[in-house]
């Protein structure tokens, strides 16, 4: 089945320095990734949808210039957090839907735990 | 308006019991569909199963069904014979043609405890 790459699976950081997750499907084509935030015990909170070779479409509230994402190929997507600061501490899981929009359509990476010392 | 509501933040079953969690959903498309996915500790969402809003069979994978009732917007996911295993968050969430894309909306999901 599809698959999704998500690194790192966590990382802690210094406050104000960047941190770059990726996200690759290995097995398809993600024509679109979704960006989420997930706070503890708290359901998923989309940030962006990005679809390969244009912008991101943020969602009300999230800061673009903070958290840029990049999608240059079919297979890679990333988010940089960037100047980071503690209360950008949190989960962030990627999901991708294959170009052939199939009937279950999402995909989930592992998840990455950034923790902004 | 929340489009997905799942209104048990907490569930408790004893294993190999039977267990249901509720959802319920809000859309005025005609065209969506609704996934149930599983969150363990370690983080990773793993899907378990999918309903299409034309689907005239309520969907099933293994241990998992889905008890569709499409006039009464609700997508419930039924669990049968739990296991010690089965302990998690449930998200339930649904796909729709919201603002010109379908786009995933997630439930604040319920946790589930599975005690022997």
């Amino acid at each position: 089945g599809a698959v999704v790459s998500q690194h790192p699976s966590w990382v802690i950081c210094k406050s104000g320095t960047s941190v770059k997750i990726e996200c690759r499907s290995l097995d398809f084509q993600a024509t679109t990734m979704f960006w989420y935030r997930q706070f503890p015990k708290q359901s998923l909170m989309l940030m962006a949808t990005s679809n390969e070779g244009s912008k991101a479409t943020y969602e009300q509230g999230v800061e673009k210039d903070k958290f840029l994402i990049n999608h240059a190929s079919l297979t890679l997507s990333t988010l940089t957090v960037t100047s980071a600061h503690p209360e950008d501490s949190s989960f962030y899981i990627c999901s991708a839907r294959d170009g052939a929009g199939s009937r279950y359509g999402y995909t989930f990476g592992s998840g990455t735990r950034l923790t902004v010392v | 308006a929340q489009k997905i509501t799942q209104t048990q933040p907490g569930m408790f079953v004893q294993e190999k019991e039977a267990v249901t969690l509720d959802c319920t959903y809000d859309t005025s498309d005609q065209s969506y569909g609704l996934f149930w996915y599983k969150q363990p500790s370690s983080g990773e969402m793993i899907f378990l199963i999918y309903q299409g809003s034309y689907d005239e069979q309520n969907a099933t994978e293994g241990r998992y069904s889905l008890n569709f009732q499409k006039a009464r917007k609700s997508a419930n996911l039924v669990i049968s014979a739990s296991q010690l295993g089965d302990s998690a968050m449930y998200f339930c969430a649904m796909r729709d043609r919201s603002g010109g894309s379908y786009i995933p909306t997630f439930g604040r999901g319920t946790s589930l405890i599975v005690h022997p």
